[in-house]
């Protein structure tokens, strides 16, 4: 099946400091990918789409000026956290589509802000 | 609105068969997913089942499709200890792979030796 990774799986940072995290798909070509963000115990929550050479759709309610999203091509996508707080602790998911029906999951990375 | 519902938790023993129910409420659904969760990492696609179907046997994995009660089920038999994950169903509105997934708040099924 399509393998979507993430790097880095794992990273503490200061508060007040910038963070990217990468997603890419490993063997195909994602013209979209989704950005997630899961609390504790909770569901996924969609923050932004991310369509390769133009802007990310971001949903209500996040921020597009603190979570950067940059899709520059069609295997890599870009969420950068920028002056990060303890509240933005939390693990963040991509996914990438592969055809027409599914949606293949990143194994996540999980930030931890200080 | 547009919820998906799920209980919170399931415990079953090994061997026997897990039923993980999922209730959404938008009609317009198109495809309905089950995705498994295991500590720390990211989801796994187990299986999707198209709307206007009823059933889907994938090995032990048998999705159930109710569309006029807009209730969607996930049977795992012979359930074994690797099988404790959380477990999320999602939906997805309209024929575009882009369209957004909605997911359930996920089910921590807990398989006893």
């Amino acid at each position: 099946g399509a393998v979507v990774s993430q790097h880095p799986s794992r990273v503490i940072c200061k508060s007040g400091t910038s963070v990217k995290i990468e997603c890419r798909s490993l063997d195909f070509q994602a013209t979209t990918m989704f950005w997630y963000r899961q609390f504790p115990k909770k569901s996924l929550m969609l923050m932004a789409t991310s369509n390769e050479g133009s802007k990310a759709t971001y949903e209500q309610g996040v921020e597009k000026d603190k979570f950067l999203i940059n899709h520059a091509s069609l295997t890599l996508s870009t969420l950068t956290v920028t002056s990060a707080h303890p509240e933005d602790s939390s693990f963040y998911i991509c996914s990438a589509i592969s055809g027409a029906y599914e949606q293949y999951f990143g194994p996540g990375t999980r930030l931890t802000v200080t | 609105g547009e919820d998906v519902e799920q209980s919170l938790f399931l415990s079953v023993r090994e061997g026997d068969s897990s039923v993980i129910n999922c209730t959404y409420t938008d009609s317009s659904s198109t495809y309905l997913y089950w995705y498994k969760q295991e500590p720390g990492a990211g989801l796994q696609l187990l299986t999707y089942i198209f709307s206007n179907m009823d059933m889907k046997q994938d090995q032990r994995l048998t999705v159930l499709l109710n569309k006029k009660d807009k209730h969607l089920s996930l049977r795992i038999a012979d359930t074994q200890t690797g099988d404790s994950a959380i477990y999320f169903c999602a939906e997805r509105r309209g024929n575009n792979a882009g369209n957004m997934l909605t997911f359930g708040g996920g089910t921590r099924l807990m398989v006893k030796p």
